[in-house]
């Protein structure tokens, strides 16, 4: 099973700040990763794919980057509705999906 | 517009059998490979299973292996799991969600879960 590690968990930010949340792989799954946005009460919402590939719909603020192991997610500029935890999934190894244990933005 | 809807969800005693159902829309159904993902209460998202868009193919997590099974019936446009032998760590919101296509492996639209109790 490929584990899936992500930090911090929970990241304090002010409005119109700058986040960044890493997820990294235990081994390679190539480009093979999706980011996940659940707010509280909603189903998740897929955000990126293909590690930097935005799903459609989503902001221009929200860029995903990395290859192999290590992985970020950045949200260029937190808007009120950004406040919600995110989780990265792997599908490389297809026949074991995988998901992080999330990262929680919350209001600094 | 494409939905999902899951059903079945229930209070359910240790031991005991399930099947939950996802009725889906909006999308050509048989194109797409369909997941199960799992939330226990204020937990992490963990998938339990996907299937293959002709239902050929099915993987389940190790957590839910030999006692789950999925299934799907094409002509309904509907997914199923079958919950057998169901333990306490089994209590979660199930999730039903569509993969992209036939091929990878992620989760672009997700329903809003129907919520299982296994509880003496």
């Amino acid at each position: 099973e490929i584990v899936m590690t992500q930090s911090p968990a929970t990241l304090s930010v002010s409005p119109g700040e700058r986040a960044t949340l890493s997820c990294r792989a235990s081994q390679s799954v190539s480009s093979n990763l999706a980011w996940y946005q659940q707010k509280p009460g909603q189903a998740p919402r897929l955000l990126i794919y293909g590690a930097s590939t935005r799903a459609t719909g989503i902001p221009a603020r929200f860029s995903g980057s990395g290859s192999g192991t290590e992985f970020t997610l950045t949200i260029s500029s937190l808007q009120s509705e950004d406040f919600a935890v995110y989780y990265c999934q792997q599908y490389n190894n297809w026949r074991a999906l995988t998901f992080g244990g999330g990262t929680k933005v919350e209001i600094k | 517009e494409v939905q999902l809807v899951e059903s079945g969800g229930v209070v359910v005693q240790p031991g005991g059998s399930l099947r939950l159902s996802c009725a889906a829309s909006g999308f050509t159904f048989d194109d797409y490979t369909m997941h199960w993902v799992r939330q226990a209460p204020g937990k992490g998202l963990e998938w339990v299973s996907l299937i293959s868009w002709d239902g050929g193919s099915t993987y389940y997590a190790d957590s839910v292996k030999g006692r789950f099974t999925i299934s799907r019936d094409n002509s309904k446009n509907s997914l199923y799991l079958q919950m057998n032998s169901l333990r306490t760590e089994d209590t979660a919101l199930y999730y039903c969600a569509k993969g992209p296509g036939r091929s990878y492996y992620y989760m672009d639209v997700w329903g809003k879960g129907t919520t299982v109790t296994v509880s003496s």
